[in-house]
């Protein structure tokens, strides 16, 4: 199946830095999500963006279809940003339309 | 707030067990998926419906069992619980069911505590 690598896996900032995170992925794909998993736990959708750039305030993101990849920018980062960030996609490939996850980019931010 | 209900939020039950964790999809949504998250596996997909029917399976254990019902919400059922069933259980919802599902929708999950 589809292998979708994330990078770094961990990373520590302080707060005002900026940080880019990597999604990887073996295949082509009709759906990319970006996710923030919360210290409680909760998935909260950040980006729907299987390709192209889109932006939502300190956050936006850009996936490369063609070269399967998908990048997370984080600017001026506060410690509420802290948590793992989660890169889904759905591959087009196989007929199954769920996501697969991959292993987080956990981001720690110190004021 | 997702739209996505789901509960019970958390659940301590002994092994052995049985439990059935709900979930609600958005309004308007008619695919659900269950996903299991655990310390060491991720975040793992296992199972999918959609309008009813069952439409992909993933690594769901045999003791695991789910449908969804003409309102749409569905239930996961998890019977003779191990302590390696101890797990947050996802519930996440999208509008389609083809290639071209749209964007999931997470519910905020049932922490399952087997003892």
């Amino acid at each position: 199946g589809i292998q979708v690598e994330q990078s770094p896996p961990d990373l520590i900032l302080q707060e005002g830095a900026n940080s880019t995170l990597r999604c990887n992925f073996s295949d082509s794909v009709n759906n990319l999500q970006w996710f923030h998993q919360n210290p409680w736990g909760q998935l909260i959708n950040l980006f729907y963006i299987p390709s192209g750039t889109k932006q939502n305030g300190r956050l936006s993101a850009t996936t490369v279809a063609t070269e399967r990849y998908s990048l997370l920018y984080i600017s001026s980062s506060q410690t509420t940003d802290s948590g793992v960030y989660f890169c889904a996609v759905q591959p087009t490939q196989g007929g199954s339309e769920k996501l697969v996850f991959g292993k987080g980019t956990k981001l720690t931010v110190n004021p | 707030d997702s739209g996505v209900t789901q509960t019970p939020k958390h659940l301590i039950t002994a092994t052995g067990q049985r439990v059935t964790l709900r979930c609600s999809p958005r309004s308007g949504d008619l695919s659900v998926y269950w996903y299991q998250q655990s310390l060491d596996q991720g975040l793992q997909f296992l199972i999918q419906y959609y309008n009813g029917e069952e439409r992909a399976k993933g690594n769901i254990l045999e003791r695991f069992s789910a449908q969804q019902f003409p309102d749409l919400h569905s239930e996961l059922n998890l019977s003779s619980l191990e302590l390696g069933d101890s797990a947050l259980y996802f519930c996440a919802s999208s509008v389609g069911g083809g290639l071209y599902t749209g964007e999931l929708f997470f519910g905020e999950g049932s922490r399952l505590t087997v003892l």
